[in-house]
């Protein structure tokens, strides 16, 4: 499968809203609600944020949102923090025990 | 809490077989509701799904991989496996093991392990 389209970069001052966009198609975000976000500092391991397109796990702040439209998938961090900056990845189920995962997004705090 | 470790040859050389084991503490691997899963990274670029295992034994791998991966499970230890066999140096990478829900859902990762294909 092709890998699901990111924006490479996002950018918000503190306080502003950033969304990044998870684009595939009907074969994966559009025919599934299974697109989990993870976010990633530079040396760490991956972090779980967002999963079934909207649910938050415990721990995660709420300035964290997620949703979909049709084959494309959406995080929007509210409220920007210094701590948000960090690369942002999807992935989504596609059927078959297949999954996709997104190209990565580097979100930067100005 | 759950912790993952990965422990392996940070070298291999093109042609082998790279061998990762991941040594879960803090939970049982025999979870019914967990999968375990390889993910990996390499440098500078995206994460990629390479496979996972239930605790019995069942694995599900990612098409690319299918030829040359084996995932294995070792309930008596609390460990998971890892051999990819042909390496080339496409296949140097940060390597995590993690825990996953249904749908691949990752609510925990290994620290990361680099793996290096070079002779």
């Amino acid at each position: 499968q092709s890998a699901l389209t990111q924006p490479p970069s996002a950018s918000g001052s503190p306080g502003q809203s950033v969304t990044i966009s998870c684009t595939g198609s009907s074969s994966d975000v559009g025919g599934y609600n299974h697109v989990s976000w993870y976010q990633q500092h530079p040396g760490k391991a991956p972090k779980l944020m967002i999963y079934e397109v909207s649910q938050r796990p415990s721990g995660v702040p709420d300035r964290f949102s997620g949703s979909k439209s049709g084959n494309t998938a959406s995080l929007t961090v509210s409220g920007l923090q210094a701590e948000d900056e960090a690369e942002y990845y999807c992935i989504s189920y596609a059927g078959g025990n297949n999954y996709v995962f997104g190209t990565g997004t580097r979100v930067t705090v100005l | 809490q759950l912790q993952l470790q990965e422990s392996g040859p940070g070298l291999v050389k093109p042609s082998e077989t790279l061998s990762l084991t991941c040594t879960v503490s803090g939970g049982s691997i025999s979870s019914s509701s967990h999968y375990w899963a390889w993910i990996r990274q390499p440098p500078g670029k995206g994460l990629e799904w390479i496979g996972s295992i239930y605790y019995s034994g069942n694995t599900y791998y990612n098409s690319p991989f299918k030829s040359r991966v084996t995932i294995s499970v070792d309930t008596s230890k609390n460990q998971f496996s890892v051999k990819v066999s042909s390496v080339t140096a496409a296949d140097t990478a940060v390597y995590y093991c993690t825990r996953t829900g249904s749908y691949l859902v990752i609510d925990s990762w290994g620290q990361g392990t680099l793996v290096i294909v070079s002779s």
